[in-house]
Order: C-alpha cells, then sequence, then structure tokens
C-alpha cells in the first residue's frame, strides 16, 4: 500500500450505531488531519493529530471521537450521528504539522446516516 | 470573511481549450503559502502546487501553469489545452501560521471544470 488509504470507502449508518472510521498513511508523516467534505461547503478541518498529540479540535460535536493510536493510523468513532453529518469524511497526512507542508490526502470514506 | 474565493462554481470547456481557474485570497500574515488541489470523481485530493509568498515566479508544469500575483492576492490557475482526464474539482487552498491555533489550512469552495470531447 501507498500514500495515505481509508477504510471503509462507503458507510451507511443508522442514528443510533456505533461505527469508526480509518486511516492509515505509508508517507512516514508525523501530522494527520481529518476533513468534512459536504456538498456545497468548503472542506471543514475536523482535527488534527502532531506526533499522535491531537493539536486542534474544531468546535466538533462529542458524537465524532478521534484517535490517534500511532503515527501512521487515525480512527474517527462515530456514534449517535444525525443525517446532515452524512459528508465526505477525508483523511490526511503531512511531514509535519507547519504551514508549508502540502498535505496528502486519501479516497475518503462516503457517510451516509439514515 | 471568506479567506480564499473561487468565484467560479463550475466551468465547461471543449476539449483543447485553455481554461484558467481564479482563485484570490485574504491574509495578514507576511508569510503563508498558498496551494492548488485536484479531485477527480474518485474523491481522492491529490496536491499539485505549492507556492510561498515570496516567491512571485509563475510556474508551468507540463499544460499546468500558476500565477501568482501578491498586488492582486491573486493565484490563478491555466490547464492549457485541456483534456476530458481534466474533469475535476479544483480547489485552492491558503496556509497560515495561526500563533494560537498553530497551523490551519483554508480551502476555496472549488470549481468544478467539466471538459467534453
Amino acid at each position: 500500500e501507498t500514500g495515505v488509504t481509508q477504510t471503509p470507502r462507503h458507510l451507511v449508518m443508522g442514528m443510533t450505531n456505533k461505527k469508526s472510521l480509518k486511516c492509515e498513511q505509508h508517507l512516514g508523516h508525523n501530522a494527520m488531519y481529518w476533513y468534512k467534505q459536504s456538498a456545497k461547503k468548503p472542506l471543514e478541518l475536523m482535527f488534527v493529530y502532531s506526533l499522535e498529540e491531537r493539536v486542534e479540535n474544531n468546535s466538533v460535536p462529542s458524537r465524532f471521537s478521534p484517535e490517534c493510536p500511532n503515527s501512521s493510523h487515525l480512527f474517527l468513532h462515530l456514534h449517535t450521528l444525525q443525517p446532515e453529518d452524512s459528508a465526505l469524511y477525508l483523511c490526511a497526512s503531512s511531514l509535519a504539522h507547519l504551514a508549508n507542508y502540502e498535505q496528502y490526502f486519501g479516497p475518503g470514506t462516503r457517510l451516509t446516516v439514515t | 470573511a471568506q479567506k480564499v474565493t473561487q468565484a467560479q462554481t463550475e466551468i465547461s470547456v471543449v476539449e483543447k481549450e485553455d481554461v484558467t481557474l481564479d482563485c484570490v485570497y485574504e491574509t495578514r500574515d507576511t508569510t503563508y503559502y498558498l496551494f492548488w488541489y485536484k479531485q477527480p470523481p474518485s474523491g481522492e485530493l491529490v496536491f499539485l502546487i505549492r507556492r510561498n509568498s515570496f516567491d512571485e515566479q509563475n510556474e508551468i508544469s507540463g499544460r499546468y501553469s500558476w500565477n501568482f500575483q501578491k498586488s492582486t492576492s491573486s493565484f490563478n490557475f491555466t490547464i492549457t489545452a485541456s483534456q476530458v482526464v481534466d474533469s475535476a474539482v479544483y480547489f485552492c487552498a491558503l496556509s497560515e501560521v495561526d500563533q494560537q491555533a498553530g497551523t490551519a489550512l483554508i480551502f476555496g469552495k472549488g470549481t468544478t471544470l467539466s471538459v467534453s470531447s
């Protein structure tokens, strides 16, 4: 595997379910990110991890819970979601959490909340 | 206020036409970085270019070229002789250094480019 991978690619869940999204980067990067992409909206940064520590939490509802067990893996745990949480969730990584480093993105998980 | 503005929501061209995607940004930082990403239908954002605020040289990479002008706070992207494979959503992004929150990559809303044969 190369680059940034995400599983599952598609997920349909009910509002009472608990599920997790997984992201893995094979680039040796030290920073990882979760973004939400909704229709007709700019990408929204949700969480940032640098060297496995959370450094940003952009007012994301507590029904989204991130976890970064090591620098290569990032999870997004989901519980009691709302239909408006349906979106494409993108994971990204960069060499470091610095302004001059580009981010590399995974293919995303298309989440539908019913 | 929107920090990265991509005024063109959708553009449709015919193959071999040249097309320019506009990006206007707003920042008070003297040091910042600008990026372009491509998002094909598969969903994955693909990094195209990074520019720092001190380098106003235009850049050309194959059929792609970028024009960075600090005087107008613009970082426009031109595709020459467009091809069907260029059909995608293109995002312009700005990276600032925020003392409190570290760095942040701010995306525009994207421009959907459709190239027909």
